[in-house]
């Protein structure tokens, strides 16, 4: 099944401890993003890239890094969690030519 | 740059009836996408229905339907014959550039009840 791939599902963490969370996609889609939805602004854009090894600051990139190493990989980082970072976070990818974006399953993240 | 608005933040409606969610989006670009993605409780993200810019026909997907004005920058959704398991959130989206692969700009999300 053509499926992205977020894990984990929810997460609770303290402030300042490291924290990753994976995005997979077995669809060889070149693009993929990273989003955050928060209520009441809908979903913003963390971080984008093109393809391996190619990634560029969305609007809200402060705090968070990614990586592109392989095609299908595509994980968030957040170096030093604060609780202003608590939020639904997904991912998403495709391609040219793809009718739109296809989604992971959200990340509810919990800062405390 | 660009914005999206989405100004219902809620509706409800009947089921078997028609209704409209608005969307209106602020662009300088001549090239874009627009999309509509349904956010059910499970929270997952789900397209429903895409219009390209240069495209003068409107789209339609089934019971959905989208009336697309590009002078007056308007994106509209209408939904028919509404079934509960249209109850969900709905955003309308921007992307800009003539693919579909660019960064996606969302609007605030609209929350829809279907009632029975």
């Amino acid at each position: 099944e053509a499926q992205v791939t977020q894990n984990p599902r929810y997460l609770i963490t303290v402030t300042g401890k490291k924290l990753t969370v994976t995005c997979s996609q077995n669809m060889n889609h070149e693009y993929m993003s990273w989003y955050r939805q928060d209520p009441g602004l809908g979903l913003r854009q963390i971080y984008y890239s093109m393809n391996v090894e190619v990634t560029d600051k969305g609007d809200v990139p402060e705090g968070y890094k990614v990586s592109r190493k392989e095609k299908r990989n595509f994980p968030l980082i957040l170096e030093s969690p604060s609780p202003n970072q608590t939020s639904l976070y997904f991912c998403a990818s495709t391609s040219r030519g793809e009718g739109g974006y296809t989604f992971g399953s959200g990340t509810r993240l919990t800062v405390v | 740059a660009q914005t999206v608005t989405q100004s219902q933040p809620e509706m409800s409606v009947q089921e078997a009836e028609t209704v409209t969610l608005s969307c209106t989006y602020d662009t300088s670009e001549n090239n874009y996408y627009l999309f509509w993605y349904k956010q059910p409780p499970s929270r997952q993200m789900i397209l429903v229905i895409r219009q390209e810019a240069y495209k003068q026909q409107n789209a339609t997907e089934n019971r959905f339907s989208v009336n697309f004005q590009k002078a007056a920058k308007s994106f509209s959704l209408k939904i028919s014959d509404s079934q509960l398991g249209d109850t969900a959130m709905y955003f309308c989206a921007f992307g800009k550039g003539s693919s579909n692969t660019g960064k996606l700009i969302f609007g605030q999300g609209t929350t829809l009840q279907v009632k029975p």
